[in-house]
């Protein structure tokens, strides 16, 4: 299994473009989040979802859209980027809590500057 | 709501010494508890968990944690640090009813020679 991917790895966008950042998983996860860190803020939520076609926001939604097709894929994307979103960007999926396999196993992270 | 408050943004040991990285929680019930770490430049690794039964939580590199009711903490210890240790430790909780994680500040070890 390759686990939780991420593309890109990293990615310079100019104030205002727009982008996605890629997540997939192939453990057939029910849950995947994405969250954001930042120095000395620890990471915080952004969107999560329990699966298929279903997603809800999380502590810091504003200026982010997610969707959920499938279960492998959900991605993130920044609709018009501002310097605030400047930060490195990691996507975790799990087992649903139901399951007892509860672990969030987390992807290689994609960092991001807006200029 | 939760929240998770580790205490020291930076902690320095030597080699061979113990590790101590403090993490209080507040939760009206007790949640699901976990320690991750993060090494330079890659995602984040389960150290270890804590959901119910037993109070003290081994974990993977020699590391172990101890939940305390009483205390609301879940402190990461291990008793010789190596210098392969050295990175960022999250401690994070979670709703035993839902799935987002909560996270610590972080703490920075340095391990010295």
């Amino acid at each position: 299994n390759a686990g939780v991917t991420q593309t890109p790895k990293f990615q310079v966008l100019k104030t205002g473009q727009s982008m996605t950042l890629q997540c997939a998983q192939d453990m057939n996860h029910e849950y995947m989040s994405w969250y954001r860190q930042d120095p000395g803020m620890g990471l915080r939520l952004i969107h999560y979802s329990v699966g298929a076609g279903i997603t809800d926001q999380g502590e810091v939604p504003n200026g982010y859209n997610v969707s959920r097709s499938t279960t492998e894929d959900f991605p993130l994307r920044l609709l018009s980027a501002a310097p605030s979103q400047t930060s490195v960007y990691f996507c975790a999926s799990s087992y649903s809590r139901a399951s007892g396999q509860e672990t969030q196993y987390f992807g290689p992270g994609t960092r991001l500057l807006v200029l | 709501a939760q929240s998770v408050t580790q205490l020291g943004s930076h902690v320095s040991v030597s080699e061979g010494a113990l590790v101590l990285l403090r993490c209080n929680y507040s939760s009206s019930v007790p949640p699901y508890l976990f320690w991750y770490v993060q090494y330079p430049n890659q995602g984040l690794q389960l150290l270890l968990k804590y959901t119910t039964g037993a109070t003290l939580v081994k974990g993977i590199n020699g590391f172990e944690a101890e939940f305390k009711k009483s205390e609301t903490s879940f402190h990461l210890t291990k008793p010789s640090a190596h210098m392969s240790d050295a990175a960022e430790y999250f401690c994070a909780v979670s709703p035993n009813s839902g799935y987002a994680l909560n996270f610590g500040k972080g703490t920075s070890l340095l391990v010295t020679p």
